[in-house]
Order: C-alpha cells, then sequence, then structure tokens
C-alpha cells in the first residue's frame, strides 16, 4: 500500500516560515491535503488539491507537489499555528484514503 | 450549519461488536462520499473505510477488512459502521467525514466517538 512518510516533529520561531514535507513514490503524480489538529480538536482541511486553501484558511498557508515530496508552507508563523499536521492522498490503485504520520509543529 | 454527529461508541470487550452511527445535517447528504477515520490515543489518523453516494463503492484499511462494515441510508441522511470481532487496538476515536473538495479531500469532520476496547 501507498505510504506517505512525515518528519514526527518540528520546531519554528514566531514570524519565521515553517515547511512542513510529506513525502511518498512519485506524490507529485497525485493530489494531496493537508489538515491541521490542534490539541484536542477535531482535524481541520487546510489546503487541498496539492495548494488550495478552502474559505477560511489565512494566505499564510500554502502548498506545494512536485517529485516525491509535498510540502506545506506556514509563512509568518503564529502561536496559534501550534499543532499536529497531518497529509493526506486518494491512492487510485487501492481505492484507500492515506494519510502522513504526522508532523508536530512546536511554535518556540 | 454544516454538521456531523456521531454516537455509539462505548466500551466493549475484545471480540464484542459495536455499531457507530452518523447524523448529517445542513447539507444534502445523499451526493456525498463518506468516510470513516479513526485516531488511537496519543496516535495519529488512521483512515478506516469509504463508501461512494449510492453505496455501490465501498473500500477498507486492511486493518479492519473482513471485520468492519460501512453503510448509508440517504433518506435518513445517516451513515454507519457496523465493527465485529473488535480487538484492543482497535480502541480509537473515530470521525465520520465528509469527503467532499477535491479530489477526495476531508472537508467536514464530526466531534468523533471514542471506542474503547478493553476487559
Amino acid at each position: 500500500s501507498y505510504v506517505l512518510t512525515q518528519a514526527p516533529s518540528m520546531s519554528v520561531a514566531p514570524g519565521q516560515t515553517a515547511s512542513i514535507s510529506c513525502g511518498g513514490n512519485n506524490i507529485g503524480r497525485k493530489s494531496v491535503h493537508w489538515f491541521q489538529q490542534r490539541p484536542g480538536q477535531v482535524p481541520v482541511l487546510v489546503i487541498y488539491d496539492d495548494k488550495d486553501r478552502p474559505s477560511g484558511i489565512p494566505e499564510r498557508f500554502s502548498g506545494s507537489n512536485s517529485g516525491d515530496t509535498a510540502t506545506l508552507t506556514i509563512n509568518r508563523v503564529e502561536a496559534g499555528d501550534e499543532a499536529d499536521y497531518y497529509c493526506q492522498l486518494w491512492d487510485s490503485h487501492t481505492d484507500h484514503r492515506v494519510f502522513g504520520g504526522g508532523t508536530k509543529l512546536t511554535v518556540l | 450549519e454544516v454538521q456531523l454527529v456521531e454516537s455509539g461508541g462505548d466500551l466493549v470487550q475484545p471480540g464484542g461488536s459495536l455499531r457507530l452511527s452518523c447524523a448529517a445535517s445542513g447539507f444534502t447528504f445523499g451526493p456525498y462520499e463518506m468516510n470513516w477515520v479513526r485516531q488511537a490515543p496519543g496516535k495519529g489518523l488512521e483512515w478506516v473505510s469509504y463508501i461512494s453516494s449510492a453505496s455501490n463503492t465501498i473500500s477498507y484499511a486492511d486493518s479492519v477488512k473482513g471485520r468492519f462494515t460501512i453503510s448509508r441510508d440517504n433518506a435518513k441522511d445517516s451513515l454507519y459502521l457496523q465493527m465485529s470481532s473488535l480487538r484492543a487496538d482497535d480502541t480509537a476515536v473515530y470521525y465520520c467525514v465528509r469527503e467532499g473538495t477535491g479530489l477526495g479531500a476531508f472537508d467536514v469532520w464530526g466531534q468523533g466517538t471514542l471506542v474503547t476496547v478493553s476487559s
């Protein structure tokens, strides 16, 4: 089955840029979605189809996808961005939906 | 308000069965594909099962295939998950999730219902 690989954790200072990666074989050929899950809360979709933002998601959040890596970028990081971030896609070969293991973002 | 509300979570013994329900409101349920996603305590998100709008396409994660059955009743705006032969590693919060934006993006999540498998 298709595997998505994320670093378990990363930290960034307020005002800086966080780049969260999601690795997968030829992931650039697939549509990748990203979710934010704050502590004790339900996951929220922040990027869909590699780079599109749902309504209500700040422009500070952006996405890209090429080759074997998809990336969620958060500009001008704020304390409220501290959360777990998950990448996800649909694997057409198995018809399975797949999540990455998640990256815990700590704002210093 | 678009809403998904799960129910049915409980404490169950290993080998037991449980049926989860999800009630949709605030949108037209029938045309949407739906999923169940779970999250074990302190762990990441795990996709469990998918059902198409007309129930003609269904898929399961390998970890639950043969033990769980997903279904829906569009007339009742409801999604279900019948779980059997439950194991300790099925312990998790189970989320009902709408697949509605883009190519398979999960755009609406319920609050979740806790299933605990323990003797």
